[in-house]
Order: C-alpha cells, then structure tokens, then sequence
C-alpha cells in the first residue's frame, strides 16, 4: 500500500523567513496531494492540493510543487508570520479522493 | 450548512464495552470518511465510503465497523474497546463530483478507553 514520508518532523523559522516541508510518497499511482493545516486542538483544515498533471500551484504565500518521477511534494511558506505556527500534514491520494494517506506531520513554529 | 457535525465530543469507555460515533453531513457530498488521531501523530484513515451502501477498508479497520445507509450519516462502531483505540476519532466528507477534493473535517470525537 501506499507510505507517506514527511520531513522535517519539527521545523522553526524566524518571522518574515521561508519554510519549506518536503514529503515523499511510494505509490506511483497517486494522484491528488492536499496539504492540511492543523492548529492545536482544531479540525485540520485544507491550505492548497495539487494534481498529478501539474507541477506546481501557488496561492499567495504558500506554494506546493510535484516531481512525479522522483514521488515528492513540497510545501512552500514564504514570509512566514505567528500566525503560520501550527502542524502541517501532507497526504496522498487514489482516484481524486480515494483511500487517503496522511504523512506524520511537521510542527512549524515561527518565531517573532 | 452545520457542515460536519460528530456526536459525542467525548466520550469514556470501560474495556470491552461498545460504542457507536455519530457523524452527519448536510452538504450532500458523496464521500465520506473516518480517521483516527493519535496523540502527536498523523492522520490515520480507518474506512471510507464512495457513497449510500458503499464502504471500504482504510488503513487501520481492526476493531471497528461502519455503514452508509444515507448520504448523510456515516456511524462508527466500536465493538470490544480496547486501550489501543483510545484516540480523537475525525470524521469527514467530500463531493467529487465537481473535481473538487477538499476535505472537510469534523470537530473530532475525544475517546478515552480505561
């Protein structure tokens, strides 16, 4: 079955810096790669996806980008503020929407 | 819309007994889904559902049962708790139909098992 990797597993950056979390995913018939936000005893919320048919996807300040041949995703954040310190997961996907497979996550804090 | 919606929040359970969780949608997506998370941890998909009478395993299924009789409720059973189930269950739904794949998630159901 599907292994999500995600590194690094803790992450702090200074404010107004980048952050970057990277995953890697085993099954090269995944097709659909969400990135969920999750704050400290919230929901997980979606912050951006990507495709299979497409490289990269930016909005605003956050950017994800997709190397098919090598199976990895990344996470962009630029301009990181306070605001952006919570746990970011990454997941995988058959079908659009089938069977989802979550990576162990990244807690990014971003220091003032 | 009240979106996802899961019932109990919480929830303490004696080892052996069972339970059911409540999860409901009023969005009128097709798919459906249950995860459980582990203090620390990710995400770990337990089952899913395509859509009314359609289930299927996720990654972790032992110990527990769901149904979809509806589009709008998907139940979880727990049969003979046990401490290893003891985690924060989330429940959550998507329409596929329109291309789009967001998840949107439920508040979570806290379940402790002593």
């Amino acid at each position: 079955g599907e292994n999500v990797e995600q590194h690094p597993s803790t992450l702090s950056v200074q404010e107004g810096d980048s952050a970057v979390i990277k995953c890697t995913y085993s099954d090269s018939a995944s097709n659909y790669f969400p990135w969920y936000k999750q704050e400290l005893g919230k929901r997980p919320q979606l912050i951006i996806d990507i495709r299979s048919n497409v490289g990269e996807k930016k909005d605003q300040r956050i950017a994800v980008t997709l190397n098919k041949t090598a199976k990895h995703f990344s996470l962009h954040i630029t301009e990181t503020q306070p605001e952006d310190s919570a746990v970011y997961f990454c997941a995988a996907s058959h079908n659009y929407g089938q069977n989802f497979v979550f990576g162990p996550g990244t807690r990014l804090s971003v220091l003032p | 819309n009240a979106g996802v919606t899961q019932t109990p929040k919480f929830r303490i359970l004696k080892i052996g007994q069972s339970m059911t969780l409540q999860c409901a949608q009023d969005m009128n997506h097709n798919y459906m889904y249950w995860y459980r998370q582990d203090p620390g941890m990710g995400l770990k998909l337990i089952y899913y559902s395509v859509g009314a009478g359609i289930t299927d395993k996720g990654e972790v299924p032992n110990g527990y049962n769901v149904s979809r009789s509806t589009t709008e409720d998907f139940p979880l059973r727990l049969e003979l708790a046990a401490p290893s189930q003891t985690s924060v269950y989330f429940c959550a739904s998507t329409e596929t139909s329109a291309a789009i794949y967001e998840q949107y998630f439920g508040p979570g159901t806290r379940l402790t098992v002593t």
